[in-house]
């Protein structure tokens, strides 16, 4: 059973802060690691995907990197804004499981303070 | 920008009966995707689809289950008879190709009660 776990589960910060929160995946037989943004009553936003160790990626204010030999990810968010209050979910894509299943951690609630 | 959009938003039923969900993908792609929360869980796979058929599927996807793509546009996900335990948000996705890199789309989930 593969295991991704995503910390902090919640956190509670003031905008204009910057935050971060991991991803954590199993760091054998690597494919892939989507990350996603989900707001309630909305469908989970892709934000990226990830494939290559050392990859960073970037979009607006929020970016994300990739160590697959550790296996972990980081997102980071630069100058929290109130509408980036959202659950943060990760995904792992594992080798050897075909057809589009993705693992999912359990995601991390960001809350963002005017 | 093209989306995934899913009906009902919310289904209330008894148990033993029968749901259908439905899902409209991204016209354009291939790969079907049914996955689940339940309340307080992680979000978890159930079952891809691609060319007409069942691509793979996890041990939650038992013989209550089935997919159906019954025109060019439309998936289903059928529970012949529901469980408290199918209690849960069901999200369809849609992606172009079956690759890892590909991003796969979701659409907004159908909220499911089973009484």
């Amino acid at each position: 059973i593969l295991n991704v776990e995503q910390s902090p589960q919640s956190l509670h910060v003031q905008e204009g802060d910057s935050t971060n929160f991991t991803c954590s995946f199993p760091s054998s037989n690597f494919y892939a690691l989507h990350w996603y943004r989900w707001e309630t009553a909305k469908s989970p936003e892709a934000l990226f995907v990830m494939t290559l160790n050392g990859d960073e990626k970037k979009k607006g204010r929020i970016s994300a990197t990739l160590n697959t030999k550790e296996g972990y990810s980081y997102l980071y968010i630069k100058g929290s804004q109130p509408e980036d209050s959202a659950t943060y979910l990760c995904a792992f894509w594992a080798g050897g499981t075909s057809y589009g299943k993705l693992t999912f951690g359990q995601g991390t609630i960001l809350t963002v303070h005017p | 920008e093209p989306e995934v959009t899913q009906t009902p938003s919310h289904q209330v039923t008894q148990m033993g009966q029968e749901v259908i969900l439905r899902c409209v993908p991204i016209s354009n792609h291939l790969y079907f995707y049914w996955y689940r929360q339940i309340l307080g869980q992680k979000v978890e796979f159930l079952v891809s689809f691609y060319n007409n058929e069942i691509s793979e599927k996890s041990e939650i996807f038992d013989d209550q289950f089935s997919v159906e793509r019954p025109d060019g546009s439309n998936f289903t996900l059928k529970i012949r008879s529901t469980k408290l335990e199918d209690s849960a948000m069901y999200f369809c996705a849609s992606s172009d190709t079956g690759d890892s890199r590909e991003t796969q789309y979701f659409g907004p989930g159908t909220r499911l009660l089973v009484l």
